[in-house]
């Protein structure tokens, strides 16, 4: 079936540096795929998704881009501040009919000032 | 637009005593989820609505867990007895139908002691 792997952490990085958290799939087909956020106490936002290849979602300064050569969607956002310190998670539809979600390990990131 | 609504945040009991949590979708979400969060991971999926009617439970571990809901709006999801191995969060999510456009509570945090 459907799955992600991500690019597990934790990830430290001052204010201001450039982040990219990896995440790659296996699939049948061309699925939706999704970027996460959850923070500290929170439950799972939304944070991008793009829909077919080449798409690229973004969102609060963060990007992915759908990548079928590669089967990658890794989110990079150029200046992350303080505020970007929590949990994302890579993930996709799954099962017969694509009716649930598969979720990567998550990776914890902290920024620090 | 209200979210989905989910109570309590936070409950912890002793091992063995029952335990159930409220979820409360989106107005108009026929399709509602329970996810499973284990500490570090990524939320898996327990059980799957639509209505009423429940779709998909493989994953639930029906000698402890049940599910209901009743005239397809609000869940309850219960444990009983509750394990030590419980204590995680439950998160609820619903949807139109797809899952791809699914919207997940702040999730309720059980610690089993």
């Amino acid at each position: 079936g459907n799955s992600v792997t991500q690019m597990e952490g934790p990830v430290t990085l001052s204010e201001e540096a450039f982040l990219t958290i990896n995440c790659t799939y296996t699939a049948t087909g061309y699925p939706s795929l999704f970027w996460y956020v959850q923070y500290p106490g929170e439950g799972l936002q939304l944070l991008l998704k793009a829909t077919k290849a080449d798409d690229k979602g973004s969102n609060k300064g963060f990007e992915a881009t759908y990548r079928k050569e590669t089967t990658s969607f890794h989110l990079e956002k150029g200046s992350v501040q303080v505020s970007d310190s929590a949990v994302y998670f890579c993930a996709l539809p799954s099962g017969g009919s694509n009716y649930k979600l598969t979720f990567g390990k998550g990776t914890l990131l902290t920024v620090n000032p | 637009e209200a979210g989905v609504v989910q109570s309590p945040r936070y409950k912890i009991i002793e091992k063995k005593q029952p335990v159930a949590f409220w979820c409360n979708p989106i107005s108009g979400h026929n399709t509602l989820y329970w996810y499973l969060q284990n500490l570090g991971q990524g939320p898996e999926l327990l059980i799957r609505y639509e209505n009423e009617e429940a779709v998909d439970d493989s994953q639930l571990p029906k000698d402890r867990f049940s599910a209901e809901r009743l005239k397809g709006v609000d869940s309850t999801l219960k444990i009983q007895p509750a394990e030590l191995g419980d204590s995680a969060v439950y998160l609820c999510a619903s949807s139109l139908g797809r899952v791809t456009e699914a919207f997940f509570g702040q999730g309720t945090r059980l610690t089993v002691v």
